[in-house]
Formats: structure tokens, C-alpha cells, sequence
């Protein structure tokens, strides 16, 4: 069966300083990767998505940028973090194709002080 | 920019009661669409997905599509205090790129 791993659960950074936040998904190949982010009371804004290594499609302008340097691994990174990155970040895998869901992680909840 | 609109609420109902939740997407192409379940501090999990004009069932849950009018509905049956959460709606964009859209969410409470 497939696993998606996501850690930390909980950060508190401070302001300017950078981040990495790791996703590793098992038990499959080749998946869909997301980032998402949910601010507080709010939907699920996509941050980024991946469709296989090297390959990182930007959803929204910001100072966060993603990579995939393995098949299963997704990493969201911030070279300086801002008061307004403050959320829940979500990492999502999907199969590739039209009809396919997305499955989560338990997510990292980030709070920029 | 395609959206995914939902109310929400928080929508209200008594222990089972029926609750239905709703749903409109702009992307006229889309193909496959999803409802997730979120309880307070958790990532949200999948409870149902849809693709055909029609009706799905599973369980209490139906699902519920009408691609001309660009709607999706879940509606749950002896709804349940369990049942408390926040639904989202999710459609995955027709462009075939992976890209899997969410609304705001729809806050339920079950009242026993």
C-alpha cells in the first residue's frame, strides 16, 4: 500500500529565517506530488504541483520555491520566511491521469514569529 | 483563473438528518471531481470521487454531478455528531496537468 510521510508536524520559525519542509511518498512511482497551504479558517491554496523529478509547476508568486530531486520526494523550501508564510502545509500524492485523487500527509503546521 | 465555489456556512443540521453540501466549478472540461473531509487540525481525507453525470453512492454518502450546469453535490444521509467537519470540493483541472483544485470548504455541524 502507498504512504506519504511529512515532518515536521509542528514549526516555529522566526522571521527571515529559511525553511525545508520534506515529503517522501512509498509504495508507488512516478506520482503527482502537491504542495498546498491553508491559512487559518480557509481553503486549500496550491502552492505547487509536480508531475515527475526536475518537472515544478508555480501556482502562486512568493518567496517559497519546491524541488523534487527523487521520484518520491517533494521538498518546500524559503530562503527567508515572512510573517504571512504562517500556515498549514499540506503535501499530497496522486497516480498520474485524469481520474486520479489526491492522498495527504499529515501536514506541518508553520508559524512564522 | 478556475475556481471552485463553495458556501461556507457553516451549515447546520440535526443528528440524521440529511445534509447537503454544494459545489460549482468554471472549468467547463473538467473530467473528475472529489470530496475531501477535514476535521479541526487534520489534513483532509477523501470520502468520495465522482466522474460520470449522475448519482454515486457509498454508504451514507452520495455524490452527486451535473457537468451542463457545472455542479457537484454530497449529501449525507442520518447525518451523525461525527459527521462535524469542514467538506471540500475539488475538481481536477481539464488541462490534464495533475492540477487538482479546492474550494474554501463547507463547515458541517451535526447537532445531537
Amino acid at each position: 500500500s502507498q504512504t506519504i510521510h511529512q515532518w515536521p508536524a509542528t514549526l516555529v520559525q522566526p522571521v527571515g529565517s529559511p525553511l525545508s519542509l520534506e515529503c517522501t511518498v512509498e509504495g508507488t512511482s512516478n506520482p503527482n506530488l502537491y504542495w498546498y497551504r491553508q491559512a487559518a479558517g480557509r481553503g486549500l491554496q496550491l502552492l505547487f504541483y509536480s508531475v515527475g523529478i526536475g518537472q515544478i509547476s508555480s501556482e502562486v508568486p512568493q518567496n517559497l520555491s519546491a524541488s523534487r530531486p527523487q521520484d518520491r520526494q517533494f521538498i518546500l523550501s524559503s530562503k527567508k520566511l515572512l510573517l504571512s508564510d504562517s500556515g498549514f502545509y499540506l503535501c499530497a500524492w496522486g497516480r498520474g491521469g485524469w481520474n486520479t485523487e489526491a492522498f495527504f500527509g499529515q501536514g506541518t503546521r508553520l508559524t512564522v514569529v | 483563473q478556475k475556481e471552485v465555489e463553495q458556501n461556507s456556512g457553516p451549515l447546520s443540521v440535526p443528528e440524521g438528518a440529511i445534509a447537503s453540501l454544494n459545489c460549482t466549478y468554471s472549468d467547463r472540461g473538467s473530467q473528475s471531481f472529489f470530496w475531501y473531509r477535514q476535521y479541526s487540525g487534520k489534513s483532509p481525507e477523501l470520502i468520495m470521487s465522482i466522474y460520470s453525470n449522475g448519482d454515486k453512492e457509498d454508504g451514507r454518502f452520495t455524490a452527486q454531478l451535473n457537468k451542463a450546469s457545472q455542479y457537484v453535490s454530497l449529501l449525507i444521509r442520518d447525518s451523525q455528531p461525527s459527521d462535524s467537519a469542514t467538506y471540500l470540493c475539488a475538481v481536477k483541472e481539464s488541462s490534464n496537468t495533475g492540477k487538482l483544485i479546492f474550494g474554501q470548504g463547507t463547515t458541517l455541524q451535526v447537532k445531537p
